[in-house]
């Protein structure tokens, strides 16, 4: 079945470094990528998403990069904060309501 | 935060209990969903709604029951759970282009969530 893998489970890194996550996912019919924040306690909320038609896509800090052919997508946070401490999680859609999401990420910006 | 809101925040029942959670949604959107999310689990889509009509089911235990009187409120009806359906239980809402627009193409679209209802069951 359709399902998105999601690298990795949890990633610590020091304040001002970079952190990476990366998703894969299985239906090439998939179209629409978001990437959610979930702070402890709190909802998911989108941070940033991009769309099969775009290679890339960037917002301050954050970006994310596509590459249909290999099926999989990267979110990149630059010059993290201790803010930035959360779990990410992917998602990939091809239809206007389902969302198959990835397992999530727990970051740790160490200060 | 006011664009989807969910009551109770946290609930605690017993395996005979009847309780229902509810959602509601200040965003003019026309698809709600409710999702389950237990620890180190993708979440996991449940129930979608779209224009008020169920269009997605995904072999739910009939322990649980949805309900959607408006495009603006959604209800998990909930009645002899188990301890496993514990967990965090979110809602969602987004604009569904495919249904009743003036496009023919299917259009996915951002779905927003609310906060959340953590369920404990004893």
């Amino acid at each position: 079945g359709e399902n998105v893998e999601q690298h990795p489970s949890t990633l610590s890194v020091q304040e001002g470094d970079s952190a990476v996550i990366k998703c894969t996912y299985s239906d090439s019919a998939s179209n629409y990528f978001p990437w959610y924040k979930q702070e402890l306690g709190k909802r998911p909320q989108l941070i940033i998403d991009i769309r099969s038609n775009v290679g890339e896509k960037k917002d301050q800090r954050i970006a994310v990069t596509l590459n249909k052919t290999a099926k999989h997508f990267s979110l990149h946070i630059t010059e993290t904060q201790p803010e930035d401490s959360a779990v990410y999680f992917c998602a990939a859609s091809q239809r206007t309501y389902k969302y198959i999401f990835g397992t999530g990420t727990r970051l740790k910006v160490l200060a | 935060e006011t664009g989807v809101t969910q009551t109770p925040r946290h609930l605690v029942m017993g395996m005979t209990n009847k309780k229902s959670l509810k959602c509601e949604q200040h965003l003019g959107h026309n698809a709600m969903y409710w999702y389950k999310q237990s620890a180190k689990k993708p979440l996991e889509l449940m129930f979608v709604y779209s224009l008020e009509e169920r269009v997605e089911n995904n072999s739910v235990p009939s322990r649980f029951s949805p309900e959607c009187p408006n495009s603006s409120h959604l209800f998990l009806h909930l009645h002899t759970l188990q301890p496993e359906d514990s967990a965090l239980y979110l809602c969602a809402s987004s604009q569904d282009f495919s249904r009743g627009t003036l496009t023919s193409a299917a259009h996915t679209d951002t779905q927003y969530f609310g906060p959340g209802t953590r369920l404990t069951v004893l």
